[in-house]
């Protein structure tokens, strides 16, 4: 098993653009997150799906959109890139049903100028 | 959202030295506590799932107690080395049918240890 992968490992963006960060899980598991992570802030919940055709907000969902059309795949979009999204993103998955481990993906590092 | 606070925020301990962080959260509601291990440059990895009041998990040298009712858990780690350095996080899910169980976690403790 690849368990969850992430593309693409880096990105620069100029304000403005719009992209699409790829997370994929081949672990066969229902729930799937989208988290942040910023000096002194620790990892923040963006956006989360607990099965095909289900998402949620989390803590911070502002300027980011998601969908989850199948069980492998979660993709993380942003409409209009602001310097405040530069940031390293972790997408992770759990089986769900009370089993909430997460397995994460090794991060994308987004640069917003 | 649960309120997740973990303590200290930052640890610098010596190689061999024994140490602990702690993780508090609300005592109502609870159903599990998670602690992962996240090294620098890395992405973070699940030390232990707890779920009982009184529960001590172990794993080699890094053990965690859990207390439900007064909402807190220790990470212990006896013997520090280096390679013990990173940020430890804990995360109290949200009860389950409450926000769907997802993870929200705590700033986390950085723990340094100097050979």
């Amino acid at each position: 098993n690849a368990g969850v992968t992430q593309t693409p490992k880096f990105q620069v963006l100029k304000t403005g653009q719009s992209m699409t960060l790829q997370c994929a899980q081949d672990m066969n598991h229902e729930y799937m997150s989208w988290y942040r992570q910023d000096p002194g802030m620790g990892l923040r919940l963006i956006h989360y799906s607990v099965g095909a055709g289900i998402t949620d907000q989390g803590e911070v969902p502002n300027g980011y959109n998601v969908s989850r059309s199948t069980t492998e795949d979660f993709p993380l979009r942003l409409l209009s890139a602001a310097p405040s999204q530069t940031s390293v993103y972790f997408c992770a998955s759990s089986y769900g049903q009370g089993n909430y481990e997460q397995y994460f993906g090794p991060g994308t590092r987004l640069t917003v100028t | 959202i649960l309120n997740v606070e973990q303590s200290p925020q930052s640890l610098h301990v010596q190689e061999g030295d024994s140490t602990n962080f702690t993780c508090s959260f609300p005592s109502s509601n609870f159903y599990a506590l998670h602690w992962y291990r996240w090294e620098t440059a890395k992405s973070p990895e699940a030390l232990f799932v707890m779920t009982l009041n009184g529960d001590e998990k172990k794993k080699g040298r890094i053990s965690a107690t859990l207390n439900t009712k007064e909402g807190y858990s220790y990470l212990y780690i006896k013997g520090s080395q280096p390679e013990d350095s990173a940020t430890y996080l804990c995360a109290p899910p949200p009860h389950y049918g409450g926000s769907q169980g997802n993870l929200i976690f705590g700033k986390g403790t950085k723990l340094s240890v100097k050979p």
